[in-house]
């Protein structure tokens, strides 16, 4: 069964840090591209990040680029976000997801809320 | 960045009665490999997103026969037939073509 878990939202302060991580099972995660999707609450789903299958390829949002960088672990099946200098408006919850073909994503995880606050 | 406009974004339905939810993007869909990267997802309460429809039309595995997606160029619906209580949620078509990928505004689904 394909599984997307993902880890480490919690409150954090304008002007800081926090990593995340989404531990993937039941594929063969070397073999697809993976996306961050967040969702500001109440709100609807935004694109933050693609990186393909060996993290040789990155692409990001206007809004977190030079902010965030995304990357991946092959070997411990684990996709990551960090995510610096945030402000409020980076308030979501934050969904990894799997690329399964060309121009989409197949399955996600649970999410992790990420709260930007002081 | 392409603009994905959903319509209606509110939507009650009478159990039973078919639904269509509409997306319009600003640009085209088509790839050079001649696919049109254009999908549906639903987001029931609470829950994470899922996605029912891939390619304008192909259904997921899992998917009842009553949702189905159609249209090509920048006009694409999703329908469904008769709607079921389990269907209530926040309907988003998303393009997948043009970087950043991007979501429409989400049209939500409720019964009458």
């Amino acid at each position: 069964e394909v599984q997307m878990v993902e880890s480490g939202g919690t409150l954090v302060q304008p002007g800081g840090s926090l990593r995340l991580s989404c531990a993937a099972s039941g594929f063969t995660f070397s073999n697809y591209w993976m996306s961050w999707v967040r969702q500001a609450p109440g709100k609807g789903l935004a694109w933050v990040a693609n990186i393909n299958h060996d993290g040789s390829e990155k692409y990001y949002v206007d809004s977190v680029e030079g902010r965030f960088t995304i990357s991946r672990d092959n070997v411990k099946n684990s996709l990551y976000l960090q995510m610096n200098s945030l402000s409020a408006e980076d308030t979501a919850e934050y969904y990894c997801a799997r690329a399964g073909g060309v121009g989409t994503v197949d399955y996600w995880g649970q999410g992790t809320l990420v709260t930007v606050s002081s | 960045d392409v603009v994905m406009t959903q319509s209606p974004l509110s939507l009650p339905v009478t159990l039973g009665q078919p639904a269509s939810i509409s997306c319009r993007s600003s640009q085209g869909l088509v790839h050079s490999d001649g696919n049109t990267y254009l999908n549906w997802f639903q987001q029931r309460p609470g829950q994470s997103p899922r996605r029912l429809i891939y390619q304008v039309s192909n259904r997921d595995s899992g998917v009842p026969d009553r949702f189905s997606g159609s249209g090509s160029g920048t006009d694409f619906t999703l329908k469904i037939s008769r709607v079921e209580a389990e269907d209530v949620g926040v309907y988003y078509c998303m393009q997948g073509i043009h970087w950043p990928w991007t979501f429409g505004q989400g049209t939500n689904v409720e019964i009458k």
